[in-house]
């Protein structure tokens, strides 16, 4: 089955300073990728949708300056969280969706931050 | 607007017990699709199941069934002969059409199932 990978699967470090998190399609080629958020026991929270070669949608609320998102290729999107602070420690994860028009999103394992 | 009720937070059965997940939603679209992730410890999401809205028909996948009720806007999820293994949170989710094919998906909060031994 198709397989999504998302790396780091979990990261601590120091306010202020920025962290990336890549997540790419095995398998396929994926158009369209999600960043999900999840807070302790919540429920996950789409934060933006990136299509390959053009700018991410962001969720209300999210600051498109704050979680850089980049779709440079059909098997990869990036998601930076830049000047990273406390309140953005939480669990990111990923989704994709194949260039086959498929009705199923493929998830990563997901990324553990933890800014001290 | 799109909302998902999953108005169990916690549910604690004993191995073999049938247990039922409940989910309610909220939808305008007249097309959409509800899912089923399961999420376990390690926190990757698991595909349960797909259905769109135009589907009444229960469907069973071993152990798993779900049952829609278009009339009452349930999705609900029963696992027959629960297993420690099943123990995760599982969270129910809905995608509109509204946005011309958005992917957006709507999740619930979640419930957590524990089985014991």
């Amino acid at each position: 089955g198709a397989v999504v990978s998302q790396h780091p699967s979990w990261v601590i470090c120091k306010s202020g300073t920025s962290v990336k998190i890549e997540c790419r399609s095995l398998d396929f080629q994926a158009t369209t990728m999600f960043w999900y958020r999840q807070f302790p026991k919540q429920s996950l929270m789409l934060m933006a949708t990136s299509n390959e070669g053009s700018k991410a949608t962001y969720e209300q609320g999210v600051e498109k300056d704050k979680f850089l998102i980049n779709h440079a290729s059909l098997t990869l999107s990036t998601l930076t969280v830049t000047s990273a602070h406390p309140e953005d420690s939480s669990f990111y994860i990923c989704s994709a969706r194949d260039v086959q028009g498929s009705e199923k999103l493929f998830f990563g394992s997901g990324t553990q931050l933890s800014v001290l | 607007a799109q909302k998902v009720t999953q108005a169990q937070t916690e549910i604690s059965v004993v191995e073999k017990e049938d247990v039922t997940l409940d989910c309610v939603y909220e939808t305008r679209d007249t097309t959409y699709y509800l899912f089923w992730y399961k999420q376990p410890p390690s926190g990757e999401l698991v595909f349960l199941i797909r259905r769109n809205s135009f589907d009444e028909q229960n469907e069973i996948s071993g152990r798993y069934s779900w049952n829609f009720q278009k009339s009452t806007s349930s999705f609900n999820f029963t696992i027959t002969a629960s297993q420690v293994v099943d123990s995760a949170v599982y969270f129910c989710a809905l995608r509109g059409t509204s946005q011309g094919g958005s992917e957006k998906l709507v999740f619930g909060k979640g419930t957590k199932l524990t089985v014991n031994p």
